[in-house]
């Protein structure tokens, strides 16, 4: 069965700081899709990144960084010198290649970035 | 990329009573989802539902609760029956668009107070 662990329930950090969402997923798969997802106060759900189990390559897309890790199962995300906007919660989620199964989720990481 | 609107986008019930939510795409899609989300809580998938076919629920979920129609390959919609005070959650629907690699794009969500 697969399975998405965010350990971190809540994290609050000041304006600029660094802060990593830590995301450990399970599955039987070998191949399989990961993803992180915003939820903003306003409540809907915007995509942030779609990772290919094939590629382990980190990737950067202006101050988001994410550091997919194969051998330990990790799929960390990064901001970078956080914004007040950045507090959402934040949702990583697992799903197989081929199929219709929905996504599987984390619990969700609460970040409240403080000016 | 998907477009879907949903509404209502919250609402306020009387316990006892039933709230349909509805759930609109913008393109033909197979499989449509709805979530539900109580507060604080992560995603928690309720039914998958198929176009011409009965809506397939998870554990915990059952139709007499939760009727689900699929009329099209465009429109959905989400009953919530008998409703009390443990209804009150965010409700999602969510579609996969075609060749967009399991990118899930979600409604804006539907915000159920049940009093």
């Amino acid at each position: 069965a697969q399975k998405v662990t965010q350990a971190q329930t809540e994290i609050s950090v000041v304006e600029k700081e660094d802060v990593t969402l830590d995301c450990v997923y399970e599955t039987r798969d070998t191949t399989y899709y990961l993803f992180w997802y915003k939820q903003p106060p306003s409540g809907e759900l915007v995509f942030l990144i779609r990772r290919n189990s094939f590629d382990e390559q980190n990737e950067i897309s202006g101050r988001y960084s994410w550091n997919f890790q194969k051998s330990t199962s990790s799929f960390n995300f990064t901001i970078t010198a956080s914004q007040v906007v950045d507090s959402a919660v934040y949702f990583c989620a697992l799903s197989e290649i081929w199929g219709n199964t929905p996504l599987v989720f984390g619990k969700g990481t609460r970040l409240s970035v403080i000016a | 990329s998907a477009v879907i609107s949903q509404k209502p986008s919250r609402d306020i019930c009387q316990r006892g009573t039933s709230l349909t939510i509805q759930c609109q795409v913008d393109s033909q899609v197979t499989m449509m989802f709805w979530y539900r989300q109580q507060p604080g809580q992560s995603l928690t998938l309720i039914a998958t539902a198929n176009q011409g076919s009965e809506a397939t629920y998870e554990s915990g979920f059952v139709i007499d609760k939760f009727p689900i129609s699929r009329p099209n390959l465009t429109f959905s919609t989400l009953t919530v029956s008998n409703m009390s005070p443990e209804d009150s959650s965010i409700y999602l629907c969510s579609v996969e668009a075609p060749n967009r690699d399991r990118e899930a794009f979600f409604g804006q969500g539907t915000r159920l107070t049940v009093v």
